[in-house]
């Protein structure tokens, strides 16, 4: 069966410092990957996704980033965070085959910038 | 897709009652429309989907409406609990519905 990793589960940052959140996909090959983030009470954003190794679309400007350095493994990143990067970090994959629309998301990072 | 960035609406019921969450849509080359669930502090976790050419489907105490006449999607929760409480977000299926509309709160009453 598939899984998905997020990690960490919480982070406490302070402003202008880096960020490295990593997502990890098992038991698939090839998957759609995303970032979402949620601000608190409000919904999703999506914030970049990926179709292949190296090949990230980024919805959304903003001093954030993203990289697929392997096939099942997604990073988001940050030189510098802001008070606004603050959220609910969600990463997601979704099949390319058959029913590609389905969504599987994983267990979230909490974010606070402060 | 619809706004991602105003506060959720919310929806209060009474345990045990019907529920009924609804939902506008822009898109309408959705092929498929998905209704997620998401509790706090979890990712959203798939409920129920329906194609583009159905009017209803109906899953465990779950029926989604479809009306593309007027691009609308309901969720009807019958006896609804309290472990039925979360955000529920629908979408359009396909590379083009990855934007999450802002969801309804669900809250249940004892």
């Amino acid at each position: 069966s598939q899984t998905i990793h997020q990690w960490p589960a919480t982070l406490v940052q302070p402003v202008g410092s880096p960020l490295s959140l990593e997502c990890t996909v098992e038991g698939t090959s090839n998957p759609n990957l995303y970032w979402y983030r949620q601000a608190a009470g409000r919904g999703l954003q999506l914030l970049f996704y990926s179709v292949g190794i190296g090949q990230i679309s980024s919805e959304v400007p903003q001093n954030l980033s993203a990289s697929r350095p392997q096939d099942r493994q997604f990073i988001l990143s940050s030189k510098k965070l802001l008070l606004s990067d603050s959220g609910f970090y969600l990463c997601a994959w979704s099949t390319r085959e058959g029913r590609g629309y389905e969504q599987y998301f994983g267990p979230g990072t909490r974010l606070t910038v402060t | 897709g619809e706004s991602v960035g105003l506060h959720l609406p919310t929806l209060s019921v009474q345990e045990g009652d019907n529920s009924i969450i609804n939902c506008a849509y822009s898109n309408s080359a959705s092929d498929y429309f998905i209704w997620y669930k998401q509790e706090s502090g979890k990712g959203p976790q798939f409920i129920i989907d329906i194609r583009s050419n159905m009017d209803k489907r109906q899953g465990q105490r779950v029926t989604v409406l479809l009306n593309k006449t007027v691009k609308h999607l309901s969720l009807q929760i019958a006896a609804t609990q309290p472990g039925d409480s979360a955000v529920y977000f629908c979408r359009g299926g396909g590379a083009d519905g990855l934007t999450f509309g802002k969801g309804t709160h669900l809250i249940i009453q004892p």
